[in-house]
């Protein structure tokens, strides 16, 4: 089936250290979104991807939409204590059920 | 108002038990979702409703029984539940299914006993 694979699935950084998580799925996806849980938390929307190859910034967070649509990164600059937290990438399912194919997440700790 | 609230924030039960969870957003939104998330997992869809007509159904064991009561509220029947189903449940919506992030709610976390 449908599968959406994120890696890695923990990372350890210093604070002030930059911070990538990838996401590949097995088909290509009209579309790919991103969500944060903070620890004890919900998963926040943070941002879509729709085109081939796009990019999208938020202060210092990069997300990237492969070229094939299936693949994304999202990329942290300068880590800072509050981006504690799990990062998820979802896509939605093949038929446009309106499911959302999550990522198994990369759940990244800063240490001051 | 881009908030989904979920009652209650916590819910220990035996196995024999009945309770509800309850959910409920007012943004109009026409797509409301029910997920269960054991730690570190991602969220695992349950339902979905949409303009209050159940969607999809996970092939969710019987003993979970959900209801939307109108096109704000959200519910979730627990029946002779297992200790196997103690979790964080989620409860989402969207505008419309398929369309656009997922506003999710802060969860219930359920212990069965």
């Amino acid at each position: 089936g449908q599968q959406v694979m994120q890696i890695p699935q923990y990372q350890h950084v210093q604070e002030g250290e930059d911070f990538t998580t990838y996401c590949n799925s097995s088909t290509t996806l009209s579309n790919i979104q991103w969500y944060k849980q903070r620890p004890g938390g919900h998963p926040v929307f943070l941002i879509q991807l729709v085109k081939s190859g796009e990019v999208k910034k938020q202060k210092r967070l990069t997300f990237q939409f492969g070229e094939a649509k299936k693949n994304s990164s999202l990329h942290i600059t300068a880590t800072q204590t509050t981006d504690v937290g799990t990062y998820f990438c979802a896509g939605p399912s093949s038929g446009n059920t309106g499911k959302l194919i999550f990522g198994q997440g990369t759940t990244l700790q800063v240490k001051p | 108002d881009t908030e989904v609230t979920q009652t209650p924030k916590h819910l220990v039960m035996g196995m024999t038990n009945k309770k509800s969870l309850k959910c409920e957003q007012h943004m109009g939104h026409r797509a409301m979702y029910w997920y269960k998330q054991k730690a570190k997992k991602p969220p695992e869809l349950m339902f979905v409703y949409s303009y209050e007509k159940l969607s999809i159904n996970e092939s969710v064991p019987s003993r979970f029984s959900p209801e939307c009561p109108n096109s704000s509220l959200l519910n979730l029947h627990l029946h002779a539940l297992q200790p196997e189903d103690s979790a964080l449940y989620l409860c989402a919506s969207s505008q419309v299914q398929g369309l656009g992030e997922q506003y999710f709610g802060p969860g219930t976390r359920l212990t069965v006993t």
